[in-house]
């Protein structure tokens, strides 16, 4: 019943190694996203694709690279992980119209702990 | 650039009504949205603006000004469970058909009193 579903949870790993989050949605959508919300609960965007396409890349570094193998699935990995990565990553979903209303629908987030 | 600039916090009675107001700078604009967050879960939809006007949906209404980079949200008769991160979202169409995205505001921290 999950619309959007992001795995894990919680993810707590040493600075240097390299990590992923799954992302997947049941909605029917054909945009995702990937945002970051830090410590002061920012939310900021950093990638979002349309069918699979990148469409945005918001001056995010190049150890993250986002995956989409589908339009139901968006993964980020993140090489070399710093403490700075430290935060809770929000993947989320909408349709793509130029008119009316396309809510995002949001996962449960990833609390990543780097340490 | 893009700017979006929120109160960080507010506080109100409940039973009260509180507006919390957004004021944007952005280009590619196409649509004011405003989402929900209590502490520790997703962010959740609350109400959607593309024209000038108020929008009300029980006990939420939002308005927005596009001449004014400025839209407000209503909470009327609050409650308890209303005390969450309301955070005020502008979806950006940069190029048509080309994607959206949705710009975030820094959010306001309404803490609901007895």
């Amino acid at each position: 019943d999950t619309a959007v579903s992001q795995t894990p949870k919680y993810l707590v790993t040493q600075m240097g190694n390299d990590k992923s989050i799954k992302c997947e949605q049941n909605l029917g959508h054909d945009t995702m996203y990937w945002y970051k919300q830090d410590s002061k609960k920012f939310l900021k965007i950093m990638f979002s694709y349309n069918n699979k396409e990148l469409i945005i890349n918001e001056t995010v570094p190049n150890r993250f690279s986002p995956k989409s193998p589908d339009k139901a699935h968006l993964n980020l990995h993140i090489n070399s992980l710093e403490l700075g990565d430290s935060a809770v990553y929000f993947c989320a979903s909408s349709l793509f119209k130029l008119r009316g209303n396309t809510e995002a629908f949001f996962g449960q987030g990833t609390r990543l702990t780097v340490v | 650039g893009q700017n979006i600039d929120q109160p960080t916090e507010m506080t109100a009675t409940e039973g009260a009504i509180v507006q919390i107001n957004c004021t944007y700078q952005t280009s590619g604009f196409n649509g004011l949205f405003w989402y929900q967050q209590h502490a520790g879960e997703a962010p959740t939809f609350l109400s959607y603006n593309v024209l000038d006007g108020l929008e009300e949906k029980g006990r939420f209404s939002s308005f927005l000004s596009r001449s004014k980079g400025y839209s407000y949200l209503l909470l009327k008769e609050l409650q308890m469970k209303d005390s969450a991160s309301y955070l005020c979202a502008v979806r950006r169409t940069p190029r048509p058909h080309y994607g959206q995205n949705f710009v975030f505001g820094p959010g306001t921290r309404l803490s609901v009193l007895p």
